[in-house]
């Protein structure tokens, strides 16, 4: 079965500086990978994907994120946080089953911004 | 513009009794989902609808249970709400099929429990 794991359950930064969020996923096929970002009280939205090429992926917001294979690893970065990317933020692996496609979410990882 | 729309956003309800909170999307995606999430914690899988299939999780209680009556319109139903369901019901959509496509949610519907 597919997982994914988020090591970091809380990061603070100040703002203005960079930010990286790791992620690893556990899957036996080629993996299906996203990163989504969750504002208190709010649904979740789709910050960027990876589904194949190229393994440097270019999000929303100033957000990219790297696909390594050989650490099994989809980490997210910006290089300059803003006060305004407060929130958690989710990893995500999907799946693709015939009775649909799924998606399974890390624990999180909630980040704090200092001014 | 196309979007997830969940309703309501708020639901305060008392101990055993029923509750059905409402999902519905102009995207005109094939699959919609319902999700689980307490608080500080990920959202979890409670079943989705592949057209018109169900497939439910294994883990999920029997209390929970959902209908889609049409393409647009999906429903989560909570017989007899417990202290343990209050959380945060997330609804998304996608097309489904060969490739995997991201989820678009919904705002989520909080549920409380008295």
């Amino acid at each position: 079965a597919q997982s994914v794991t988020q090591p970091d359950i809380h990061i603070t930064v100040s703002e203005g500086a960079s930010l990286e969020l790791r992620c690893n996923y556990s899957y036996g096929a080629t993996p299906y990978l996203f990163w989504y970002v969750q504002s208190p009280g709010q649904g979740l939205q789709l910050l960027l994907k990876y589904f194949s090429g190229d393994t440097l992926v270019q999000g929303i917001k100033g957000f990219e994120a790297e696909f390594k294979r050989s650490q099994s690893s989809f980490n997210l970065r910006k290089p300059s946080v803003h006060w305004s990317d407060a929130a958690e933020y989710f990893c995500a692996v999907g799946v693709i089953k015939a009775a649909g496609n799924k998606l399974t979410f890390g624990g999180g990882t909630r980040v704090l911004v200092k001014p | 513009d196309a979007m997830v729309i969940q309703n309501p956003r708020y639901q305060v309800t008392q101990f055993g009794k029923p509750v059905t909170l409402s999902c519905s999307q102009t995207l005109n995606h094939n699959v919609m989902y319902w999700y689980q999430q307490k608080s500080s914690q990920a959202p979890k899988l409670l079943f989705h609808y592949y057209d018109k299939d169900f497939n439910n999780e294994a883990d999920t209680p029997d209390n929970f249970q959902s209908r889609r009556p049409n393409t647009s319109f999906c429903f989560l139903d909570i017989r007899s709400p417990g202290l343990g369901d209050a959380a945060m019901y997330l609804c998304a959509t996608s097309f489904g099929g060969r490739a995997v496509g991201e989820l678009f949610f919904g705002e989520g519907s909080r549920l409380t429990v008295l």
